[in-house]
């Protein structure tokens, strides 16, 4: 069965560093998405992707973060100035479809920032 | 989007049937009702959709009553592995993009 990978599985990082989250979609999906959830608490729209640019973005995704699709298979979500409040669980998603019932989700990036 | 209201925790044991409700009151005509299941440190994983009656997949059963206002996620005979946390989601963001998760209800299986 096909599955959404993420890479790297762990980060940290050190306060206003930069950091880039990497996920492989799955490959016949055009619709792409990142969530977070910070520990114990729900998990967070963060933006979605489709046709090479942005869809949506939530009030989270402010100036700091980014997204690419730098070729045809990956998708980065790119934290520019990282803060402690940044520490959480980071999903990428992909879908098939646009009405964005079925998402199938990669096994998530735990960025930790000191 | 409609909101929706599921319990906190539930708890069971291995063998039993669970049955999750979930109320939802103000549903739109065209919103969908997906539940997702997220284990500890892993991305939720899509279980079963549904508009009305019962759908049913080799996962579990999604009873919708005709008035839509509330949905029952049915799990039979659980298992230690479906500790977890079980998510009812009505439609989706006003642009459609989107999923957006409430805080879920952990159910917890022992033997």
């Amino acid at each position: 069965e096909p599955e959404v990978t993420q890479t790297p599985s762990h980060q940290v990082t050190q306060m206003g560093q930069e950091v880039i989250l990497r996920c492989v979609p799955i490959s016949n999906h055009l619709y792409f998405y990142w969530y977070r959830q910070i520990l114990g608490q729900k998990v967070e729209f963060l933006v979605s992707f489709y046709n090479n640019e942005i869809s949506e973005k939530s009030e989270i995704f402010d100036d700091q973060f980014s997204v690419e699709r730098p070729d045809g298979s990956n998708f980065t979500l790119k934290i520019r100035s990282t803060k402690l409040e940044d520490s959480a669980m980071y999903f990428c998603a992909s879908s098939r479809d646009r009405e964005a019932y079925e998402q199938y989700f990669g096994p998530g990036t735990r960025l930790t920032v000191t | 989007l409609a909101k929706t209201t599921q319990p906190i925790s539930m708890d069971s044991y291995e063998g039993q049937e669970v049955n999750i409700t979930c109320s939802h009151n103000n549903i739109a005509t065209n919103d969908y009702i997906t539940w997702y299941q997220q284990f500890p440190s892993q991305g939720p994983r899509f279980i079963i959709q549904g508009y009305k009656t019962k759908v049913t997949n080799e996962v579990a059963s999604l009873f919708i009553p005709a008035d839509r206002k509330s949905s029952t996620l049915s799990l039979p005979r659980v298992s230690l592995s479906d500790t977890a946390v079980y998510y009812c989601l009505v439609g989706v963001n006003q642009a459609g993009t989107a999923l957006i998760f409430g805080k879920g209800t952990t159910l917890s299986v022992s033997s």
